[in-house]
């Protein structure tokens, strides 16, 4: 399959700061791009669709100037928690979306690894 | 609205045994797509299994399978010959035509293969 990677897998980070995690898709071109969270013993909760060179779509009740995103080019898209307090303390998973499957006319996510974000 | 119900929190399964994983999906669009994800403790999500709306066969894939009741709306998955590799959470999801492959998710279930 597919492999995304993400960068940074775990960071801890004082209340106030910015964190950047950049989600890279390793040997395919993904025009698009998601961004989840997940808390403990939760599902994945999407936060942003990002399509490469336009700005990201958000869910409802994300707020877009927390969660900064970027989709600088077709492998690699980057989210930043900006003014980043404990309750921003989450996993934080991106997938990459390739080709289309048949007459769904959709496409297979392949997940990054995850990362870990405590905010003390 | 689109919803995804997984009714099974917890399942047990010993080793080489099979085990069906419910998932139900509620939708008034011909068109989607039904996929399977593991998801073990390090938190990485692996794509099992997919599932076209379309589609008149049953997907397979290795010791996986995906037990597709269209007119039922489930989408259950199948794991023949369990393993203890297998222990891990398995979330359902769907994506709609029109939602850019946009995937909602289930609650999951967490499988615990004994021995």
């Amino acid at each position: 399959g597919a492999v995304v990677s993400q960068h940074p897998s775990r960071v801890i980070c004082k209340s106030g700061t910015s964190v950047k995690i950049e989600c890279r898709s390793l040997d395919f071109q993904a025009t698009t791009m998601f961004w989840y969270r997940q808390f403990p013993k939760q599902s994945l909760m999407l936060m942003a669709t990002s399509n490469e060179g336009s700005k990201a779509t958000y869910e409802q009740g994300v707020e877009k100037d927390k969660f900064l995103i970027n989709h600088a080019s077709l492998t690699l898209s980057t989210l930043t928690v900006t003014s980043a307090h404990p309750e921003d303390s989450s996993f934080y998973i991106c997938s990459g979306s390739m080709a289309s499957f048949g007459l769904y006319g959709g496409a297979t996510q392949y997940f990054g690894p995850g990362t870990r974000l405590t905010v003390l | 609205a689109q919803k995804i119900t997984q009714t099974q929190p917890g399942m047990f399964v010993q080793e080489k045994e099979a085990v069906t994983l419910d998932c139900t999906y509620d939708t008034s669009d011909p068109s989607y797509g039904l996929f399977w994800y593991k998801q073990p403790s390090s938190g990485e999500m692996i794509f099992l299994i997919y599932q076209g709306s379309y589609d008149q066969q049953n997907a397979t894939e290795g010791r996986y399978s995906l037990n597709f009741q269209k007119a039922r709306k489930s989408a259950n998955l199948v794991i023949s010959a369990s393993q203890l590799g297998d222990s891990a959470m398995y979330f359902c999801a769907l994506a709609w035509t029109g939602t850019a492959s946009k995937l909602t998710f289930g609650t999951g279930t967490r499988l615990q293969v004994t021995l």
